[in-house]
């Protein structure tokens, strides 16, 4: 089955700067790549994705990356802000038929302001 | 987008008794809703595949006698934790894939049994 792996599994940054975390999926069936933020005692949201037939995407600060031959995609997150405090999980599946989203182990995000 | 309603948010329980959480896809249909599992500082952890008319799927080690799910119509599954333990005590999400392949999650509740 699939195996993802996410890192850092905490990452400290200071307002304003940019925070990069990294996940690696075994499967190269693979094909579709959400990341999801979940703020302490809600639900994940989805915030971003990206599928296989792109390298790269971005949504205004945020923007995800696919290295579909070294099997490892990161989200890139700019000009951070306190409110981008959260957990961040990365998945990885294909799309249709019965898989179901393996997910990362999560990174907790701290912006100190 | 589409949505997921989970109920009830939080509920707390006497040790021995059982219950029920609710997933409700609002504005699509869902073959398949799944239930997770999320302890403090973790990250979500696959109990079961619930399929809409047929029985559920459990990962290994999850007790299918413990936690009974039922997928009784293409928008409503539910997870009744029976005989429930102060080490039932977690945080219970589920999630559905809409039309495009996108899993959409519940707003989870947590459970606290004393």
């Amino acid at each position: 089955g699939e195996n993802v792996e996410q890192h850092p599994s905490t990452l400290s940054v200071q307002e304003g700067d940019s925070a990069v975390i990294k996940c690696t999926y075994s499967d190269s069936a693979s094909n579709y790549f959400p990341w999801y933020k979940q703020e302490l005692g809600k639900r994940p949201q989805l915030i971003i994705d990206i599928r296989s037939n792109v390298g790269e995407k971005k949504d205004q600060r945020i923007a995800v990356t696919l290295n579909k031959t070294a099997k490892h995609f990161s989200l890139h997150i700019t000009e951070t802000q306190p409110e981008d405090s959260a957990v961040y999980f990365c998945a990885a599946y294909a799309s249709g038929g019965s898989y179901i989203p393996t997910f990362g182990r999560g990174t907790s995000l701290i912006v100190h302001p | 987008g589409a949505v997921v309603s989970q109920h009830p948010s939080w509920v707390i329980c006497k040790s021995g008794t059982s219950v029920k959480i609710e997933c409700r896809s609002l504005d699509f249909q869902a073959t398949t809703m799944f239930w997770y599992r999320q302890f403090p500082k973790q990250s979500l952890m696959l109990m079961a595949t619930s399929n809409e008319g047929s029985k559920a799927t459990y990962e290994q080690g999850v007790e299918k006698d413990k936690f009974l799910i039922n997928h009784a119509s293409l928008t409503l599954s539910t997870l009744t934790v029976t005989s429930a333990h102060p080490e039932d005590s977690s945080f219970y999400i589920c999630s559905a894939r809409d039309g495009g392949g996108v899993y959409t999650f519940g707003s989870g509740t947590r459970l606290t049994v004393v």
